[in-house]
């Protein structure tokens, strides 16, 4: 049961460059999220996914897409990458909305 | 929306001290409040959660406790030891709209042994 499986752990991206992060959960749940995390600044959602077939803007979309491929997954795409962006980024999934939350690793981004 | 305040940014203690990480919560319809714990370069994972209907819940050395007429919810950890060092995040999840949590900036927390 591997839970929350983010990839890449690591990536660089030069500024306008554009990537996909994925995300995949085992655990059948209806809910995925995606958040960012700066230091000082806590854990802020970028979108999430409240059931398969729907998403919606969390407090900070800009410059963010997403797409829920279907129960299992959900991937965040960068179309133009901005040092603006640099962060840790958690994809995370609950059983239904709000509640208990089960997080990836996490991918370190950085954009040059 | 809901706004979650969270104190202090960083809090430390001798081990075997209590440490109370404090959070305040705008949305009086909010109904769930989680804590997470994040180590060092990993990931946030649930340590404690309690809802509206209850005032306080104790799991043996953590305990949170919610008092909804001020809207401020409390983690207290006694008997700390140094692998209780870690982010700690309080979250506050409203019963309408969008039901997603929002998260306070976290808390910082050094056991010194």
């Amino acid at each position: 049961n591997a839970g929350v499986t983010q990839t890449p752990k690591f990536q660089v991206l030069k500024t306008g460059q554009s990537m996909t992060l994925q995300c995949a959960q085992d655990m059948n749940h209806n809910s995925m999220y995606w958040y960012r995390q700066d230091p000082g600044m806590g854990l802020r959602l970028i979108y999430y996914s409240a059931s398969e077939g729907t998403t919606d803007k969390g407090e900070v979309p800009n410059g963010y897409n997403v797409s829920r491929l279907n129960k299992r997954e959900f991937s965040l795409r960068l179309e133009s990458a901005a040092p603006s962006q640099t962060s840790v980024y958690f994809c995370a999934s609950s059983e239904s909305r709000g509640l208990e939350a089960f997080f990836g690793q996490g991918t370190r981004l950085t954009v040059v | 929306g809901e706004n979650v305040e969270q104190h202090p940014s960083t809090l430390s203690v001798q081990e075997g001290d209590s440490a109370v990480i404090k959070c305040t919560y705008s949305d009086s319809a909010s109904n769930y409040f989680p804590w997470y714990k994040q180590e060092l370069g990993k990931r946030p994972q649930l340590i404690i959660d309690i809802r509206s209907n209850v005032g306080e819940k104790k799991d043996q050395r953590i305990a949170v406790t919610l008092n909804k007429t001020a809207k401020h919810f409390s983690l207290h950890i006694t008997e700390t030891q140094p692998e209780d060092s870690a982010v700690y995040f309080c979250a506050a999840r409203a019963s309408g709209g969008s039901y997603i949590p929002t998260f306070g900036r976290g808390t910082s927390l050094i056991v010194h042994p």
